[in-house]
């Protein structure tokens, strides 16, 4: 099946700086990567599309130069909470669309538990 | 707007059958899926309804009905490990998921 895996799974943070995110497709070509937050008790929410070669499109409310977005390739995208603070303590899940499969597939990354002290 | 309806909450028995309702309103609809995911990690797929009716798999079952916007899941022969949340998500006619707030489902011995 469809694999993606996420980089690193935990990551504790100060205040200030900056934490990448990678998450992976590794048996398949992603054309779409998703990033998702998700707070305690609360559903998932979007906060941005991203398609291998071009810029993410955002989510309203979502500001784009402090959670930065690379899809430089088929198989890998990156998110970068930038300036980090407490209040982006979160859990952020990646997931990839298939290039070769229906569009309604969709598969989701481990997450990543950040924390910001 | 978009919106996806679910209980927030429900117990069960342990052994028993449990019917978790979802009710959605969407711009376009390619599809509905229910995920279960366990406190601290990511949802894992259990099912995809496209077109009317039941879908079988295993313990697990899922129904949807488009004319009325409805969808249940339903979860037999419960067990502990089943004791976890269950979120609907309907994919709208952009592609895009939109998800439920989820149901915590509690399974007592």
């Amino acid at each position: 099946g469809a694999v993606v895996s996420q980089h690193p799974s935990r990551v504790i943070c100060k205040s200030g700086t900056s934490v990448k995110i990678e998450c992976r497709s590794l048996d398949f070509q992603a054309t779409t990567m998703f990033w998702y937050r998700q707070f305690p008790k609360k559903s998932l929410m979007l906060m941005a599309t991203s398609n291998e070669g071009s810029k993410a499109t955002y989510e309203q409310g979502v500001e784009k130069d402090k959670f930065l977005i690379n899809h430089a390739s088929l198989t890998l995208s990156t998110l970068t909470v930038t300036s980090a603070h407490p209040e982006d303590s979160s859990f952020y899940i990646c997931s990839a669309r298939s290039l070769a499969g229906a569009r309604n597939e969709q598969y989701f990354g481990p997450g990543t538990r950040l924390t910001v002290t | 707007g978009q919106n996806i309806d679910q209980p927030t909450e429900m117990t069960a028995t342990e052994g028993a059958i449990v019917q978790i309702n979802c009710t959605y309103q969407t711009s376009g609809f390619n599809g509905l899926f229910w995920y279960q995911q366990h406190a601290g990690e990511a949802p894992t797929f259990l099912s995809y309804n496209v077109l009317d009716g039941l879908e079988e798999k295993g313990r697990f079952s899922s129904f949807l009905s488009r004319s009325k916007g409805y969808s249940y899941l339903l979860l037999k022969e419960l067990q502990m490990k089943d004791s976890a949340s269950y979120l609907c998500a309907v994919m709208d006619s952009n592609y895009q998921l939109i998800w439920g707030a989820g149901t915590k489902l509690i399974i007592k011995p």
